[in-house]
């Protein structure tokens, strides 16, 4: 079955520096590639998603980029902020089906 | 609603019990999600709804865990006889099409 595997598992910066967290798939049918924020204690919160006809994809401080020849995705966060500090989640899905299935998280911790 | 709710928040019950916990999705979204979350991973799937199609139940752990999904809205996620291991947060998510997941706050449950 589809198996997504996420890393570092943990990640410390800088406050100001960049973050990059990066995902692996093993389905080659996957299409859709969410990335969820999770702070301690809610739910997780949809970020930044993209689809697999499109290579990268940008909002603000936050990008995605997209390899579907290596089946790989990652997100980038640029000028951290504290408030930046979570656990956040890749995860992918086909096509046919909604059900996404998750890597295991990367804690960030952004430094001031 | 405006978002997803979840109820209770928290649940502490002795092994062997039965447990239900509740899911109101968004309104209007056809599809909804339970998944596990047992502490510092990530997310494992349970089962899915999406409207009046057989729920996709390959993630239940055992049959000690069953759904329903009641008028195409509420939904129940029951554990009979819940053992310690089953102790985490529930999740619970909807989502309409392919727009990404909305995440409920979860229930923690807590088996002693």
């Amino acid at each position: 079955g589809e198996n997504v595997e996420q890393h570092p598992s943990t990640l410390s910066v800088q406050e100001g520096d960049s973050a990059v967290i990066k995902c692996t798939y093993s389905d080659s049918a996957s299409n859709y590639f969410p990335w969820y924020k999770q702070e301690l204690g809610k739910g997780p919160q949809l970020i930044i998603d993209i689809r697999s006809n499109v290579g990268e994809k940008k909002d603000q401080r936050i990008a995605v980029t997209l390899n579907k020849t290596a089946k790989h995705f990652s997100l980038h966060i640029t000028e951290t902020q504290p408030e930046d500090s979570a656990v956040y989640f890749c995860a992918a899905s086909r096509g046919s089906s909604y059900k996404l299935i998750f890597g295991s998280g990367t804690r960030l911790l952004v430094r001031p | 609603g405006a978002g997803v709710s979840q109820s209770p928040s928290n649940k502490v019950t002795e092994k062997g019990k039965d447990v239900e916990l509740r899911c109101d999705p968004i309104s209007g979204h056809t599809a909804l999600y339970w998944y596990r979350q047992s502490l510092g991973q990530g997310l494992e799937f349970l089962i899915y709804f999406q409207g009046n199609s057989a729920p996709d139940k390959s993630g239940l752990p055992s049959d000690r865990f069953s759904a329903e999904r009641t008028g195409g809205s509420v939904s129940t996620l029951t554990i009979q006889r819940t053992q310690q291991e089953d102790s985490a947060v529930y999740l619970c998510a909807s989502s309409l099409g392919l727009d990404g997941y909305t995440f409920g706050s979860g229930t923690r449950l807590t088996v002693v």
